[in-house]
């Protein structure tokens, strides 16, 4: 079986901040692991994803993750937030051999002026 | 290329009734999923269609079920309404052979009175 852990429901941040979202993952096998970004009322938008290559993945918006096997960890970051950074991220896995996205609770992200 | 569309946009039912909710994938995608996503929660997977099977399904009753056409396009739908059937419903599409590329909808409003 596998799973994800968000370890913040909430997290609140100044702008021009950094961010730091936090992941754990559970997986019997190597496992993709992504994180997605859904605005108020929007659907999900894929902001990056690991999939067995680099383990420091860039994404869109200046967000990274880096993958630790070690730690079981793909913690989202951005060194500066902007306000239009507000929203709730998921942390998302699966594995070759389940067709399934699994995804967290979800991070709400505030950003303060 | 439109991406993954679904309609409609918001649906309102009374318990007990039926609905069906429609999603087109995005271009060159044969693969569509289902999701639900309650109110601060994180999405649930319903189940996978390929090649207009059924190809995995998540913890869901039998009132949920599906239907993929030919031109890849998908119909959720679900029986005996009940007030915990209130959610967004999200259609995800991708290449069956690209498990990472997972696009997703802007999502169905279900509400049930």
């Amino acid at each position: 079986a596998q799973s994800v852990t968000q370890l913040d429901s909430h997290v609140s941040v100044s702008e021009g901040t950094p961010v730091l979202l936090r992941c754990n993952y559970s997986s019997s096998y190597s496992p993709s692991l992504f994180w997605y970004v859904q605005h108020p009322n929007k659907g999900l938008q894929l902001l990056l994803k690991y999939t067995s290559a680099a383990t420091l993945v860039k994404g869109i918006n200046g967000f990274e993750a880096e993958f630790k096997k070690s730690e079981t960890s793909f913690h989202l970051t951005k060194p500066s937030a902007h306000m239009s950074d507000a929203a709730e991220y998921f942390c998302v896995v699966s594995h070759l051999n389940d067709y399934k996205l699994s995804f967290g609770a979800g991070t709400t992200v505030t950003v303060r002026a | 290329d439109a991406g993954v569309t679904q309609s409609p946009t918001h649906l309102i039912k009374t318990r007990g009734q039926q609905v069906t909710l429609r999603c087109s994938p995005k271009s060159g995608h044969d693969t569509v999923s289902w999701y639900q996503q309650a109110l601060g929660q994180g999405p649930q997977f319903i189940f996978q269609y390929y090649e207009e099977e059924e190809r995995q399904r998540g913890n869901f009753p039998d009132r949920f079920s599906g239907h993929q056409f030919p031109n890849y396009s998908s119909e959720l739908n679900v029986n005996a309404l009940l007030l915990g059937d209130s959610a967004l419903y999200l259609c995800a599409s991708r290449p069956d052979r690209n498990y990472n590329e997972q696009f997703f909808g802007p999502g169905t409003r279900l509400t049930v009175l």
